[in-house]
């Protein structure tokens, strides 16, 4: 059985950074399609971009192209999301999820969710 | 990028009822990679149908999909009271995005 812990809420200044880590375990990491999705307060969800840590290489959104970084440690079988130069709007919680294959397959494992609050 | 469109927004129903949610693309899903998610109040997404119709591991049979291209609907038969969510639509096909979400409230 797939799970997906997440680290823990953070509260940031605007024009700062955060990074989000999901640890996964039960199953083989490396192999694996890890995906980060968020949803503001009230809203729908977002995907922000994915990685293959076999492959190494990471896809990105459009939209948060040249702020999100996602990388992914294998020896540690974690992965990690880092947003940079926040603003309120990032304020929502922030989830990985797992892919059911490399490409053409939808998320059946999502961690916990992380909430990053963006203030001053 | 593709843009799915959710309807209705709400849907106010009672246990019992037969739950009808849409899902429109603006072009088609390849190979229908479509799929569902319920969610509910500060709970991570439950993937509920894949590939449009196929149900996830564990989800009842009250549960269909159907739809190909470009339409694409959820049906919840004889709605059980842990029914009541928020459901999303996803596709998969060509990059990834979501529908703005359906809630399924009890009337």
């Amino acid at each position: 059985q797939v799970q997906l812990v997440q680290s823990g809420a953070e509260v940031k200044k605007p024009g700062s950074s955060v990074k989000v880590s999901c640890k996964a375990s039960g199953g083989t990491f490396s192999s694996y399609a890890i995906s980060w999705v968020r949803q503001a307060p009230g809203q729908g969800l977002e995907w922000m971009g994915g990685i293959i840590p076999i492959f190494g290489t990471a896809n990105y959104a459009q939209k948060f192209q040249g702020r999100v970084t996602i990388t992914a440690d294998e020896s540690t079988s974690t992965a990690y999301m880092e947003l940079s130069s926040l603003r309120s709007e990032d304020t929502a919680v922030y989830y990985c999820a797992k892919r059911g294959g490399y490409n053409s397959a939808p998320f059946d494992y999502w961690g916990q969710g992380t909430l990053v609050t963006v203030s001053s | 990028e593709i843009v799915l469109t959710q309807s209705p927004a709400t849907l106010s129903l009672s246990p019992g009822e037969r739950a009808t949610l849409s899902c429109g693309a603006s072009q088609s899903v390849s190979s229908n990679y479509l799929a569902w998610y319920q969610q509910k109040p500060g709970l991570a997404p439950r993937l509920v149908i894949y590939d449009a119709s196929s149900r996830a591991t564990g989800i009842p049979d009250r549960f269909s999909g159907s739809g190909s291209g470009t339409d694409f609907t959820l049906t919840i038969n004889r709605l059980e009271p842990e029914d009541f969510a928020v459901y999303y639509c996803q596709q998969y096909g060509s990059s990834l995005t979501f529908g703005g979400g359906t809630k399924v409230e009890i009337k």
